[in-house]
């Protein structure tokens, strides 16, 4: 089955600083992928679809100036949380739809744990 | 807005028992999916629904989608413990296109199995 990679899994970081979360469709080519965060034990939040070059499409509340998404290939988005504070501590996780097939399931990647001291 | 209410939130059940979780959504989809997200995993799909009154079977799994396609169930007949995990469903709603199509997601159901 298709394969998503996402890194890194785990990071730690001061608050004030940026952090940079790709996301990779590994056998596949996704014109679209998304983004979502998931705090523990709730469900999955969609804060935005990325578009291979185009700008990403953000879900109401969720600040494109904050978390800004790059998606230049048919292979990688990239999800950077910029001035990350504690409250952004979450898990990220990508996923992304195989041009190649019907269906619209998606494909997630294993997420990232990021927290912010 | 677009709303997909998912119940229950949480099942506790003995190994061998049944158990189903239900979704329902506020307006008509064009078709609906079936993730599974183990404790500290992310989602993996299941299945997708896509015609009035499907039922589908993978095992010990049956889903299902209703006639109006506003609701979907999924039933494990005798659960092990290798059931345990996050059953999510999530919908695209029909008749939008584009990025609208994208999943509306269930806030899930949690089993846990006790052996």
């Amino acid at each position: 089955g298709a394969v998503v990679s996402q890194h890194p899994s785990r990071v730690i970081c001061k608050s004030g600083t940026s952090v940079k979360i790709e996301c990779r469709s590994l056998d596949f080519q996704a014109t679209t992928m998304f983004w979502y965060r998931q705090f523990p034990k709730q469900s999955l939040m969609l804060m935005a679809t990325s578009n291979e070059g185009s700008k990403a499409t953000y879900e109401q509340g969720v600040e494109k100036d904050k978390f800004l998404i790059n998606h230049a290939s048919l292979t990688l988005s990239t999800l950077t949380v910029t001035s990350a504070h504690p409250e952004d501590s979450s898990f990220y996780i990508c996923s992304a739809r195989d041009m190649g097939l019907p269906s619209n399931e998606q494909f997630f990647g294993p997420g990232t744990r990021l927290t912010v001291l | 807005g677009q709303q997909v209410m998912q119940i229950p939130q949480y099942q506790h059940v003995q190994e061998g028992e049944d158990f189903t979780t239900y979704c329902n959504s506020s307006t008509t989809l064009s078709n609906i999916q079936w993730y599974k997200q183990r404790p500290g995993g992310h989602p993996v799909f299941l299945i997708q629904l896509v015609k009035s009154g499907e039922v589908k079977k993978q095992k010990r799994l049956t889903f299902q989608f209703g006639e109006a396609k506003k609701n979907s169930s999924l039933h494990i007949t005798a659960t092990q413990t290798t059931d345990v995990g996050t059953y999510f469903c999530a919908g695209v709603v029909s008749g939008n296109a584009g990025n609208n199509r994208k999943l509306i997601w269930g806030l899930g159901t949690s089993l846990a199995v006790n052996p």
